[in-house]
């Protein structure tokens, strides 16, 4: 069975900065691109980032790019998420999606990121 | 950008009815490339349809999707209470991807 579990989100000041981390089981990371999701509380999906297997080709939305940065270690079978320089705005639960195909098949729960001062 | 509006923001039905969802492009798209997700409230999303009419795993045949171009169409035909979520529809381009803003499915 694939599970996906996020982990590290917490309450962090503006400005700061966080690493959220994707464990996965069940399958083995280095075969699928991987992505985050977003969700500001009430509000609808956004896409965050986007890395290959092989974690050669990284692809940000405008609204993070700069800031963020995605990577894995297909030896831990983790995929993480490195948040800089955190807005108010960037308030949302973290999901990381594995990728196959166009669509994204399987879910982790989230992990909630509060920038809040 | 492509951007995609679903309609209506709130549909209510009642259980054992029919519901249809709808999802517009901006510009033309590839079937291959829409995809519907529901829901529900502290979930995270389900795959429920890929390259606009193919179930994912698991998922019943009263759910459906349709469309071509820049209209697509989520439709579930007799209600379980279950089905009464948010449903997103999600286009891929460019290794990057685009939602709806979802159309919210309640008991009515």
């Amino acid at each position: 069975e694939v599970q996906l579990l996020e982990s590290g989100g917490g309450l962090v000041q503006p400005g700061g900065s966080l690493r959220l981390s994707c464990a996965a089981s069940g399958i083995t990371l280095t075969s699928y691109a991987m992505n985050w999701v977003r969700q500001a509380p009430g509000k609808g999906l956004e896409w965050v980032s986007y890395i290959t297997g092989s974690g050669d080709s990284t692809v940000y939305a405008d609204s993070v790019k700069g800031r963020f940065t995605i990577s894995r270690d297909n030896s831990k079978n983790t995929l993480y998420l490195q948040m800089n320089s955190l807005r108010v705005e960037d308030t949302a639960v973290y999901y990381c999606a594995k990728r196959v195909g166009y669509r994204l098949d399987y879910w982790g729960q989230g992990t909630l990121v509060t920038v809040s001062s | 950008e492509i951007v995609l509006t679903q309609s209506p923001g709130t549909l209510s039905l009642s259980p054992g009815e029919r519901a249809t969802l709808f999802c517009r492009a901006s510009q033309s798209v590839s079937s291959s490339y829409l995809a519907w997700y529901q829901q529900k409230a502290g979930q995270a999303p389900r795959l429920l349809i890929y390259g606009a009419s193919s179930r994912a795993t698991g998922i019943p045949d009263r759910f459906s999707g349709s469309g071509s171009g820049t209209d697509f169409t989520l439709t579930i035909t007799r209600l379980e209470p279950e089905d009464f979520a948010v449903y997103y529809c999600q286009l891929y381009g460019s290794s990057s991807y685009t939602f709806g803003q979802g159309t919210k499915l309640e008991i009515k």
